[in-house]
């Protein structure tokens, strides 16, 4: 079954950083682009960045709202993407989505498959 | 930053109904748009790419048409399982950006 499982959030103090894990299978992991999408509590949809595949140098962009303080990075041997964040504010509370992006292949930029989401808790 | 607008924010429909959802884009994105749904507690899923093409497995009751600025979702008959919130999406180009939402109720 090709699926996305997101791991590692939590209640962390304003200022603080957490790092998010995301791991994939069922699919070529190293071939995919792969985002973080985030959703604050009754909110709607906010990308968050992207890290491209190996073949594109591992490159990243990121959202205004968390350039400079979040990084994304990736094992392609361990199927996994990270999400480092730190000086984390209240506003950063959201649940924290890994989407998979396009591979050399793909028709389209759109995110195909999700992940179930962790939560991450921006308070003191 | 581009910026994607929905209407409406939110509406109710009955099963069976003709639903239609538009999305305006601040500028030009050609067909670099997506749809997704998303029911409450679950992550989004991918309906539709490239403006009107439909993804592997999403029932053909859903269309999407548009280019330019203006696109819109059409749910031809709406069934008890599409009461969800959807959005749009542009991957024209950084930061990706996603319309506020179009939440879905029933009448």
């Amino acid at each position: 079954e090709v699926q996305l499982v997101e791991s590692g959030g939590g209640l962390v103090q304003p200022g603080g950083s957490l790092r998010l894990s995301c791991a994939a299978s069922g699919f070529i992991f190293s071939d995919h682009y792969i985002d973080w999408v985030r959703q604050a509590p009754g909110k709607g949809l906010e990308w968050v960045g992207r890290i491209r595949n190996k073949a594109n140098g591992y490159t990243t962009e990121y959202a205004a709202s968390v350039k400079g303080r979040f990084t994304i990075s990736r094992d392609d041997s361990k199927n996994s993407l990270y999400l480092q964040m730190n000086s984390l504010k209240t506003d950063d509370t959201a649940v924290y989505y890994c989407a998979r992006g396009p591979n050399s292949v793909s028709t389209h930029d759109a995110f195909d498959i999700w992940g179930q989401g962790t939560m991450v808790t921006v308070s003191s | 930053a581009i910026r994607m607008t929905q209407s409406p924010s939110s509406f109710s429909a009955s099963t069976g109904d003709r639903v239609t959802i538009t999305c305006r884009a601040s500028q030009d994105i050609g067909s670099y748009l997506a749809w997704y749904q998303q029911k409450p507690g679950k992550a989004p899923k991918l309906l539709i790419y490239a403006a009107s093409t439909l993804q592997s497995g999403v029932p053909s009751r859903f269309s999407g048409i548009g280019s330019g600025t203006d696109f819109t979702l059409t749910i031809s008959c709406l069934q008890s399982e599409d009461f969800a919130t959807y959005y749009c999406q542009q991957y024209y180009n950084y930061p990706r950006t996603f319309g506020q939402g179009t939440k879905v109720e029933i009448k």
